[in-house]
């Protein structure tokens, strides 16, 4: 079946623009993460969605960053006012309704990677 | 100090060789614990999972040392195919997994 879909798969932007990154999770996923990947670094936690819950934006770097999910199923991420620094892959994930027991793994989208000139 | 930490290597061996990967965590509540492994430029995927008991999947054998706050993968007759970089992973009761750095293998013919 179809996995995790990211688009675009690349992105560049200059200094000062705004960027929207899009995230289709797996059909029937309640969760989804994003992360944000810098080069040679491991995954770092942005926000998380579960169901109509209110999201974990515990991992936002700054109030340029936002994301939504509409219908319980795309997400997408925004960033505002773009910097050098958040140049960078930006991953998605889902997983399954974690129900009684927390799942074990997530299943990532192949990632938007994002340069800022 | 980083929740997981890793060798960023890269360990570079020959085909056939074994080779270990260690990582420590610095949260005693964390439960959950895992091996991912990514490939250049390519999304994570889960490698597996490490039990206490400590755990074997073909070639690849999983070790976890709760008192001091230790995982370790070992890979047995490494492949070309091997080569990748190696996420440790751990997880506290949340929703939320914690990413190493990730430990770079280069298996050379």
């Amino acid at each position: 079946g179809a996995g995790v879909s990211q688009s675009p798969s690349n992105k560049v932007t200059e200094k000062g623009k705004d960027v929207e990154l899009r995230c289709d999770p797996i059909s029937g996923h309640t969760a989804l993460y994003w992360y944000r990947q810098s080069l040679g670094q491991g995954l770092e936690f942005l926000i998380y969605f579960q169901g109509n819950s209110a999201p974990d934006k515990s991992g936002l770097p700054s109030d340029r960053f936002s994301a939504e999910r509409t219908g319980g199923s795309v997400s997408t991420l925004t960033i505002q006012r773009t910097q050098q620094e958040d140049s960078a892959v930006y991953l998605c994930a889902s997983t399954p309704n974690p129900g009684t027991s927390l799942p074990n793994e997530q299943f990532f989208g192949p990632g938007t990677r994002l340069t800022v000139l | 100090r980083k929740e997981v930490e890793q060798d960023p290597g890269p360990f570079n061996v020959p085909e056939g060789a074994t080779v270990a990967f260690n990582c420590t965590y610095s949260n005693s509540a964390s439960q959950s614990f895992f091996w991912y492994r990514q490939d250049c430029r390519k999304e994570p995927k889960l490698l597996m999972s490490v039990y206490s008991s400590g755990n074997e999947d073909g070639r690849f054998t999983a070790q976890l040392n709760r008192a001091s706050q230790y995982i370790s993968l070992l890979i047995r007759d490494s492949k070309l195919s091997d080569s990748a970089t190696y996420l440790c992973v751990v997880r506290d009761s949340s929703y939320k997994l914690i990413f190493g750095s990730g430990t770079r293998l280069l298996v050379r013919p």
